[in-house]
Parts: C-alpha cells; sequence; structure tokens
C-alpha cells in the first residue's frame, strides 16, 4: 500500500542528544500524527497537527505541519534512554492513515 | 476515559485453520474502528475500516475478513490461514474522520 518517505531509517545517538526526524509525501495532507512503538506493542500517539505551519510541543518533543502540506518534522530534545523505539509519521486526509516506513531510534548512556 | 482491548495478546496457529480476532473499545460510542497489519520491523498496511456496525470497507485483497456485530466490537477472520498470514495485527479507533487513530497492543501471529 501507499506509504509516507520517513527519514533516516534509523539513528543511534547519545543520550542527551537532540533528535530530528521528517516525512516527506506527494500528496497533500489535512493532518500530520506522529507514533512512537515500543516493542511488541502497539504505537501510542505523541502529537497531532491539524493545520499548515502549525508547531506543536509535548515535553522534549516538537512537531511541524509542513507549510506545503506534504511534510512534517519531530524533534526530540535531550534525548533519554526511554526514548528508544520507532517512531512513525502518519498523513490522514479521509479516513485512513497513511503511514510513514518508521525511524528506529537507538539512545545510547 | 477511552480504552480499547484486543486478544488474544499472542497466537500460534496451524495452516489451513480458521482465526478469530476479536477487539473491543469502551468509553466512546460509534467510534470509526480499523485492523491494521504490520511486518517485522515495518510500516502498518490497513486491513479494514468500520464506520459503523455492519460497514465493512477492506483495504486490500486477501484472505481475511472483518465483521462488526456490535457497535464497539471488530472481528477479524479468516476461514484456513496461510503461512503469508504471520504478522501483527493492530486494532485501532478513532471519534472520526481526521481524527487521531488510537491503537490496542496488538496480536502477535505465528501460523505454522
Amino acid at each position: 500500500g501507499q506509504q509516507l518517505n520517513q527519514s533516516p531509517q534509523s539513528m543511534f545517538i547519545q543520550e542527551g542528544e537532540d533528535v530530528s526526524m521528517n516525512c516527506t509525501s506527494s500528496s497533500i495532507f489535512n493532518t500530520w500524527l506522529w507514533y512512537k512503538q515500543d516493542p511488541g506493542e502497539g504505537p501510542v500517539l505523541l502529537i497531532a497537527l491539524y493545520k499548515a505551519g502549525e508547531l506543536t510541543s509535548n515535553g522534549r518533543l516538537t512537531a511541524q505541519f509542513g507549510i506545503t502540506r506534504k511534510d512534517s518534522f519531530l524533534n526530540i530534545s535531550a534525548s533519554i534512554p526511554s526514548d528508544v523505539g520507532i517512531y512513525f509519521c502518519a498523513g490522514d486526509n479521509t479516513d485512513k492513515l497513511i503511514f510513514g516506513t518508521g525511524t528506529r531510534l537507538q539512545v545510547f548512556p | 476515559s477511552q480504552t480499547i482491548h484486543q486478544w488474544p495478546a499472542t497466537l500460534v496457529q496451524p495452516v489451513g485453520s480458521p482465526l478469530s480476532l476479536e477487539c473491543t473499545v469502551e468509553g466512546t460510542s460509534n467510534p470509526n474502528l480499523y485492523w491494521y497489519r504490520q511486518a517485522a520491523g515495518r510500516g502498518l498496511q490497513l486491513l479494514f475500516y468500520s464506520v459503523g456496525i455492519g460497514q465493512i470497507s477492506s483495504e486490500v485483497p486477501q484472505n481475511l475478513s472483518a465483521s462488526r456485530p456490535q457497535d464497539r466490537q471488530f472481528i477479524l477472520s479468516s476461514k484456513k490461514l496461510l503461512l503469508s498470514d504471520s504478522g501483527f495485527y493492530l486494532c485501532a479507533w478513532s471519534t472520526g474522520s481526521n481524527q487521531p487513530q488510537h491503537f490496542g497492543d496488538g496480536t502477535r501471529l505465528s501460523i505454522l
């Protein structure tokens, strides 16, 4: 099925570093969502974005809805070990979500 | 508050056997309901979604079917499982279109 292009595919960083990942699409979306998935569990919603240009924070996480409505960015500041997991972006313009390919984040102490 | 339950958490089934995975949502009425499959290390593939009782939309042709016998119950079924049906199955709900989806903890299905 259709998927969004998410990059980077994986990241290995040291605790305390900042992290940036992004998601791009050839289609316009009305809503962008960011999820985190821990091994063996379902994805958990981190941030929801509803308006082009919107910048929203949730603790150390900040996400932006691109002006073109075709991309979104997620930043994590001062990473900690529990940030480890797979991060997925998702775009929504009907009843369906289109998911990104995921960014696997590893944080080393 | 709303909660979503999926069971079983893990399942090992022989090829050719039937399947029934159940998902229920509590604390909301008339939710949109979704079934996804996730291959190891990959993104989520939408299998079915439902906007109301008895209303099922299928996204990909496959060996599986879905039913929604009650407002907050969504069932994923198969009459005869294939090896390729192995994977991590996730149920999700939302309050409507363009609203965030919230996921259950998933069922890991292994076909032998």
